[in-house]
């Protein structure tokens, strides 16, 4: 079985533009979230998405944006990009919203600003 | 606020050696989860063990075991025979319940080399 997979890998992009991460969770993982990681720090919850619906939000702007679709596939979407975007972003899936058995991380979108 | 904290930045053991890594945590929780995950150069998350807030007795898992004390909210992992594959940062985590989410809160890490 495929793991968590996420795309592209790593990606630059220009101070002001927009980006659009994806995500495509373990089959049969019906619950997604997404952790930003900046250099040198442990990960910060962003969202999590159960069954196409917003569970949770962390405390980022409402420029950060993100959905989950029917086959619990998700996009992560950033507008209006800031220098201090620039971080790994993590998916990790698990069954339900529950994950008191650990998540499953992919390895990550590397995302520079500049 | 639930915080997990990490005090070590860096350890470095020879290859072989018993070393521990330590976590300190605070919540008014009484059930809860913790983990200690491994993120090696590749980048992925890999997670090494957990441990459940009512079970008294310490996880395990081949050479990765824990010591859990509640009462003083400590979470250090045990490596024991380490191996050069075990390079790689370590975090700790605790898992928070927030509203209808669960997420988990992560400490700073501890980057570990394990030296032939």
């Amino acid at each position: 079985d495929a793991g968590v997979t996420q795309s592209p890998t790593h990606l630059i992009k220009t101070r002001g533009q927009q980006v659009t991460l994806r995500c495509s969770p373990i089959s049969g993982h019906k619950s997604v979230s997404w952790y930003q990681q900046v250099l040198g720090q442990g990960p910060q919850f962003i969202f999590q998405y159960y069954e196409k619906e917003e569970r949770g939000r962390g405390n980022f702007p409402d420029r950060f944006s993100a959905r989950q679709f029917p086959n619990y596939s998700s996009e992560l979407n950033v507008n209006a990009l800031l220098l201090g975007d620039s971080a790994l972003y993590l998916c990790a899936s698990s069954l339900g919203p529950a994950a008191n058995y650990g998540y499953t991380f992919g390895s990550g979108t590397r995302l520079t600003v500049v | 606020a639930q915080t997990v904290t990490q005090s070590q930045p860096e350890m470095s053991v020879q290859e072989a050696e018993t070393v521990t890594l330590s976590c300190t945590y605070d919540t008014s929780e009484n059930n809860y989860y913790l983990f200690w995950y491994k993120q090696p150069p590749s980048r992925q998350m890999i997670l090494v063990i957990r441990q459940e807030a009512y079970k008294q007795q310490n996880a395990t898992e081949n050479r990765f075991s824990v010591n859990f004390q509640k009462a003083a909210k400590s979470f250090s992992l045990k490596i024991s025979d380490s191996q050069l594959g075990d390079t790689a940062m370590y975090f700790c985590a605790f898992m928070k319940h927030a509203g209808g989410a669960q997420k988990l809160v992560f400490g700073q890490g501890t980057r570990l080399t394990i030296n032939p």
